[in-house]
Parts: structure tokens; sequence; C-alpha cells
């Protein structure tokens, strides 16, 4: 199965530590959408990166979020200093072009 | 400012019947409409889609149907089955970044045998 993968899957971190979240495209899919869920919302949009570029970054909070999507490897979304503000399901999707995104099964966030 | 509303947080519906789940939006760019299906602790997977040209789109047990005007859009599945019990979500987008979605908040579908 070529589906979006993303790990891990669930992330602890204490407040003031790095979380790092990956995710892989399907394959043949150069676009790549990091969404993020709080509870009991719907999913927002953060990011949209190609390969090597930021083609939209205006859901990103203007601090300690960052994103890449590099030439070889897994896209990254990264952030610093986590505050309990920001345990939540992020999801990656990812998509050929034009065509419906698919969704990775997320990474659960909590901070402690 | 919430620009996609599901205004019915849940709807419960018995196996065999129609289930028809609503969507409002606000913003008039929003060109392209889709569904998405969520299952607990998984992402949410595409169901359905329709563009501002069309006002219903068919797909086996479901159909969208947009009325642009109203700016309203509803999903139906006919008939119901209990796998269909899941979180659905609504979500929009313009010409500009089709990948760029707007989504609702969500109703949770829950059919009973």
């Amino acid at each position: 199965n070529a589906g979006v993968m993303q790990n891990p899957r669930h992330l602890v971190r204490r407040r003031g530590q790095e979380a790092r979240l990956r995710c892989s495209p399907m394959k043949g899919h150069s676009h790549v959408y990091w969404y993020r869920q709080l509870p009991e919302e719907g999913l927002k949009f953060m990011v949209y990166l190609q390969k090597e570029n930021i083609i939209d970054e205006s859901g990103m909070p203007k601090e300690r979020f960052s994103a890449e999507f590099p030439k070889e490897g897994p896209s990254i979304l990264r952030i610093q200093q986590v505050v309990r503000g920001d345990s939540a399901a992020y999801f990656c999707a990812s998509s050929g072009g034009e065509s419906p995104l698919h969704f990775g099964n997320g990474t659960r966030l909590t901070v402690t | 400012d919430q620009q996609v509303k599901q205004n019915s947080p849940s709807l419960s519906v018995q196996e065999g019947r129609i289930s028809i789940l609503n969507c409002d939006y606000t913003n008039s760019m929003f060109d392209y409409f889709l569904w998405y299906k969520k299952y607990p602790a998984e992402g949410p997977t595409f169901l359905i889609s329709i563009s501002s040209i069309k006002d219903k789109n068919e797909d086996g047990r479901f159909t969208v149907f947009l009325n642009k005007s109203a700016k309203h859009l509803s999903l139906h599945i006919v008939p119901s089955q209990p796998g269909d019990s899941a979180v659905y979500f609504c979500a929009a987008s313009d010409q500009t970044s089709y990948g760029k979605l707007t989504f609702g908040q969500g109703t949770i579908l829950t059919v009973h045998p």
C-alpha cells in the first residue's frame, strides 16, 4: 500500500521540547499539505509545499512552526518549544496536482 | 470566521434509510467542494466531490447536491449501512489552490442496524 505515510503515530513531548513530524507522500505525488485538527474542531490548513519549495504557509503560526520538503526524503513539520496548546492531531496529505487530497493517518501530539 | 459550517454535530439513521448531511459556506470564491469520511484514529478518506459548474454528482450510494445561490451543499447516502458510521467532513476550495481546503466541523453519522 503506497499511501501517505506519517510517523510517528503518537508523540509525547514536555513543554519546551521540539517535535518533529514526518510525512512521505503517495508515490508519484509532489504536492504535500499539512493540516492540524484541534479537539472538537475540523481540520485547518497549515502549509503547502512542493519539492524544496514552500508554496503557501498562510496557515502556519508565525513562531515556532516550520516545514520543509527536501529534494530527498520526507516532508518534516517542526514545532520548537512546544506548549500545551500545540496538542492536536497533525495530518499530512498529498496530491498529484488537482486531484483530491489523500490523507495520512496523522500524528497525535500530546504536550505534557 | 467559520467559512464552512456543518450545523448538525450528529445524525442518527436506521440501516437502509437515507442519510442527509448538510453543509453551508459563506465564501463565494469557493468553486470546488468535497466530502471526506473519517474513522477514529485514521485520516480523512475522500468520498465525493463537485465543482461549481454542476449541481449534482453521483457515485454509487453517494450523491452530492450543490445549491450555489443558497451556498449550500448536501451529501445523500442511500441506502445507509452500519459501516457508514463515521465523522463526515465537508470541505471547500477555490481555483487558486485546490489542495488548500477549508473544512467544516464535521457531523457524526451513526447508522443503527
